[in-house]
């Protein structure tokens, strides 16, 4: 079966430092992946999505930025947080069905 | 633009009885439709779905309708549990043809609507 391996489950990062946040998926091969954020009191919005290595689509212009390095790896990434980036970050997969699995997501905190 | 909605950013519901969530899209190239349960600290789980073929779906007491002319989707649990108490994302998605390609089979999310199951 699928599964989705999102780390780390909490950050707390100071204003102006760098981001990584790793998503890895099993049981599938060549999905799509997704970046989400969930925002306080807001829905999910998608941030980027990959349907291969190399393959990246932004939906929003942001301060972020995305990667897959691999077929089951997908990474998002910041070179300088700002406040405005605190959020509860999801990454997903779509396989072969047609629904899409999240992972547990990342709390992200900018002080 | 929001192309998919959920007007009701809270629901309260007693403990047995039916809990309805609402949704509305207003793009009609989506053709599929699902719904998402979270609970806090947690990624979101999928639940049901939909596809634009059918106007009923359903899976326990859990049921969604979907209405195509008015865009209109709506998810019933009959009867309400305590556990049942989360906020539901409504999600839409274009799975065929041109829509898929264009849309790289993306989902696009509803704001989402907190279930309150009262005991």
């Amino acid at each position: 079966s699928q599964t989705i391996h999102q780390w780390p489950a909490t950050l707390v990062q100071p204003v102006g430092s760098p981001l990584s946040l790793e998503c890895t998926v099993e049981g599938t091969s060549n999905p799509n992946l997704y970046w989400y954020r969930q925002a306080a009191g807001r829905g999910l919005q998608l941030l980027f999505y990959s349907v291969g290595i190399g393959q990246i689509s932004s939906e929003v212009p942001q301060n972020l930025s995305a990667s897959r390095p691999q077929d089951r790896q997908f990474i998002l990434s910041s070179k300088k947080l700002l406040l405005s980036d605190s959020g509860f970050y999801l990454c997903a997969l779509k396989g072969q069905g047609t629904e899409a699995f999240f992972g547990q997501g990342t709390r992200l905190t900018v002080v | 633009d929001q192309q998919v909605k959920q007007n009701s950013p809270s629901l309260s519901v007693q403990e047995g009885r039916i809990s309805i969530l609402n949704c509305d899209y207003t793009n009609s190239m989506f053709d599929y439709f699902l719904w998402y349960k979270k609970y806090p600290a947690e990624g979101p789980t999928f639940l049901i779905s939909i596809s634009s073929i059918k106007d009923k779906n359903e899976d326990g007491r859990f049921t969604v309708f979907l209405n195509k002319s008015a865009k209109h989707l709506s998810l019933h649990i009959v009867p309400s549990q305590p556990g049942d108490s989360a906020v539901y994302f409504c999600a839409a998605s274009a799975v065929g043809g041109w829509a898929r390609d264009n849309y790289g089979q993306n989902f696009v999310f509803g704001p989402g609507t907190r279930l309150s199951v009262l005991p």
